[in-house]
């Protein structure tokens, strides 16, 4: 079974400029994450998806960052403009449904740098 | 905000030694969870416990759970050096099945 594919693995931009990461998540998987990692900190979430729908975007700053999740499926989380506190790791992750005992499957995620 | 706080922040133990972390938490839950994370991967579930659950095992590791104390650990038999990670706790609350996460403990084994 194939598991949760990210890109690109690495990103180093200016502060103002935008950034766009992708996520397929593991076949079959209704709901799916992006978490920003902050370096020495836990996962944060910033939005849940299930299926296509949103179900929790209440962490997201919504003033610059946006994503979607086109025919349920694959997703983007985009940045525009990048400030320097945007510097982290970006991981999603997908589960098979929402609520009670679901674990969560990683991609290896995508590691910001904002200069 | 985070629920869970792991202790101690970070270990540092002999390969073959019994390594074990400490998770606390705030709020009632459904489940806890622990995930590991090698440096610059993603993460990696271990093992689930159920909040009616008080014990578990799988393989060199061994969770346990203490609902009246919000407090869990993870003890990690016989450690290897494939073993130095990060390790997280993460606990879905009662009335919200999304996962809190800790601030994680750093374990190196050394050779």
């Amino acid at each position: 079974e194939a598991g949760v594919a990210q890109s690109p693995r690495y990103k180093i931009i200016e502060k103002r400029q935008s950034v766009a990461f992708w996520c397929n998540p593991i076949s079959g998987h209704a709901t799916l994450y992006w978490y920003q990692q902050i370096l020495g900190q836990g996962p944060k979430l910033l939005i849940q998806f299930q299926n296509n729908g949103v179900v929790d975007d209440s962490q997201l700053p919504k003033d610059r960052f946006s994503a979607e999740r086109l025919k349920g499926v694959d997703s983007t989380l985009k940045i525009q403009p990048a400030k320097l506190e945007d510097s982290a790791v970006y991981l999603c992750a997908s589960s098979p449904g929402t609520g009670r005992g679901y674990i969560q499957y990683f991609g290896a995620g995508t590691r910001l740098s904002v200069l | 905000s985070q629920q869970g706080e792991e202790d101690p922040q970070a270990l540092s133990i002999q390969e073959g030694e019994n390594a074990t972390m400490n998770c606390s938490y705030k709020t009632s839950i459904n489940n806890l969870q622990w995930y590991r994370q090698n440096s610059g991967r993603g993460l990696v579930h271990l093992i689930l416990i159920r909040s009616n659950e008080r014990e578990k095992h799988s393989g060199r590791l061994r969770v346990t759970l203490d609902t009246s104390k919000k407090s869990s650990s993870l003890l990690i038999t016989a450690s290897r050096a494939a073993d130095t990670a990060s390790y997280f706790c993460a606990t879905d609350r009662d009335s919200n099945y999304q996962l809190i996460w800790g601030a994680g403990t750093k374990l190196i084994i050394k050779p």
